[in-house]
């Protein structure tokens, strides 16, 4: 079965302040792929990356950075220097060969409320 | 553009109405997918197509039905038989039906219970 853990339902921060969301991740699969996708108060889903099995390399894209690492099965998304239009839903999800009836499988969402 | 269109935005239901919930894309994605978000919850399966004429269950589809006339539109029914359909939905899209390529969202509809 595939499973994902985003143990922070919450988090505040103060504007310009650095935040690492957590993600966990259970499969058996060894090909899988990794997703994070930013849900603003608009209701929308915004694809954010997708990271394989295969590759290791974290990732920079400006202000947001992933630490992908197969040996704790996590997916940690970091934003460094926050800014209020950061403040959304973050969902981490799971998508793996034998998903069975579930092609992605998403954790429950962190909440990060930026404070001007 | 190309996107996702959801329909309507808001939607309200009478105990023991069916009503039909609208997705239409015009990225010419074969994979079309329904979700149902409560809060807290995260996002759960209800139905996915992958081809037309052709859906699978998801998770919870109890309650739920679809149907997949037309590439570009997966309309999806709440049914009576739902009892607690109060929810935000979510419908999504992607170019194959694989496990590899990311998925594309509608803005959503919130059903709430009258």
């Amino acid at each position: 079965a595939q499973k994902v853990t985003q143990a922070q339902t919450e988090i505040s921060v103060v504007e310009k302040e650095d935040v690492t969301l957590d993600c966990v991740y259970e499969t058996r699969d060894t090909t899988y792929y990794l997703f994070w996708y930013k849900q603003p108060p608009s209701g929308e889903l915004v694809f954010l990356i997708r990271r394989n099995s295969f590759d290791e390399q974290n990732e920079i894209s400006g202000r947001y950075s992933w630490n992908f690492q197969k040996s704790t099965s996590s997916f940690n998304f970091t934003i460094t220097a926050s800014q209020v239009v950061d403040s959304a839903v973050y969902f981490c999800a799971l998508s793996a060969r034998n998903s069975g009836n579930t092609p992605l499988v998403f954790g429950k969402g962190t909440r990060l409320s930026v404070i001007a | 553009d190309g996107g996702i269109t959801q329909s309507p935005k808001y939607l309200f239901r009478k105990e023991g109405q069916n009503v039909t919930l609208s997705c239409e894309q015009n990225l010419n994605h074969d994979a079309m997918y329904w979700y149902r978000q409560d809060p807290g919850q995260g996002l759960r399966l209800i139905y996915y197509s992958q081809i037309v004429n052709d859906f699978q269950k998801g998770d919870i589809a109890e309650g739920y039905s679809v149907s997949r006339e037309k590439k570009e539109s997966f309309p999806l029914t709440v049914t009576s038989a739902q009892k607690n359909p109060t929810a935000f939905y979510l419908c999504a899209s992607s170019t194959i039906p694989t496990s590899n390529q990311p998925q594309h969202f509608g803005d959503g509809t919130r059903l709430s219970i009258l």
